[in-house]
C-alpha cells in the first residue's frame, strides 16, 4: 500500500533550526511536496523535489533521497509565524498526491 | 497568478438540508479539480477528483450520492453536500490543476461547514 510517515508534533525555539522528516512508500514516484498549513487555512506550497539532493529556498530547505524513500524539510532562523502544520505529500505514478498526516510545529520564544 | 477561490468561506446549516460549495479558478483554466475534507488535527483526505466535462472519480468510502460534484466549466467546480448531518461538519478544501501542469495544485482557502 501507499504510506507517508511524519512525526505528529515537534517543538523548537525561536531563532533555532528544526528538521521535519518524512518517509514515503508509493506506487511509482513523481516527486515529493511540502506544504505549510496554518490552523483554519488551506495549505500553501513550500517545495517540490523530484531529484535527489537539497533544494534551498530562503530559510526553508528540502532534501530528497529516492533510494531511501526519505525527505526532510529544514527550517532555519525560526520565527513565531512558522508555528503551523507541515504536510508531506508524495506524488504517485498516477500523479495523485498521497498525503501525510502532518507535523504540528510549535515555536517557543 | 494561479488563484483559486471558494465560496462560501463558512456556512452553518441545519441537519437534513443541502449545501453547495463553489470552487473557482480565477486566472487559469483548471482541467482538473480536487475536493478534500479535513477534520480537526487531521491531514487532508481526498474525496474526489473531477475533470471538466466528465464525471468525478470518488475515493473509496466517499458516497457519490451524498457528495455531488459538478465540473461543468474550466473555471468552476461545485460540491453539494446533500442531506447534511452533524458528522459532515468539516473543513472542505478544493484545489485546481492547470491544463498541462501536472506537478502543481493550487488550493482554495477552504470552506468551514457546520451542521447543527
Amino acid at each position: 500500500g501507499q504510506n507517508i510517515d511524519q512525526p505528529t508534533e515537534m517543538t523548537a525555539t525561536e531563532g533555532a533550526i528544526v528538521q521535519i522528516n518524512c518517509t514515503y512508500q508509493t506506487s511509482g514516484f513523481n516527486g515529493l511536496f511540502w506544504y505549510q498549513q496554518h490552523a483554519g487555512e488551506a495549505p500553501t506550497f513550500l517545495s517540490y523535489n523530484v531529484l535527489d539532493g537539497l533544494e534551498e529556498k530562503g530559510r526553508f530547505s528540502s532534501f530528497l533521497s529516492r533510494s531511501k524513500g526519505y525527505s526532510y524539510l529544514l527550517l532555519k532562523e525560526l520565527q513565531m509565524k512558522d508555528s503551523a502544520s507541515y504536510l508531506c505529500a508524495a506524488m504517485d505514478s498516477n500523479y495523485q498526491l498521497i498525503w501525510g498526516a502532518g507535523t504540528k510545529l510549535i515555536i517557543k520564544p | 497568478g494561479a488563484v483559486v477561490s471558494q465560496h462560501p468561506s463558512w456556512v452553518i446549516c441545519k441537519s437534513g438540508t443541502s449545501v453547495k460549495i463553489e470552487c473557482r479558478s480565477l486566472d487559469f483554466q483548471a482541467t482538473t479539480m480536487f475536493w478534500y475534507r479535513q477534520f480537526p488535527k487531521q491531514s487532508l483526505m481526498l474525496m474526489a477528483t473531477s475533470n471538466e466535462g466528465s464525471k468525478a472519480t470518488y475515493e473509496q468510502g466517499v458516497e457519490k450520492d451524498k457528495f455531488l460534484i459538478n465540473h461543468a466549466s474550466l473555471t468552476l467546480s461545485t460540491l453539494t453536500v446533500t442531506s447534511a448531518h452533524p458528522e459532515d461538519s468539516s473543513f472542505y478544501i478544493c484545489s485546481a490543476r492547470e491544463a498541462g501542469v501536472i506537478y502543481e495544485q493550487y488550493f482554495g482557502p477552504g470552506t468551514r461547514l457546520t451542521v447543527t
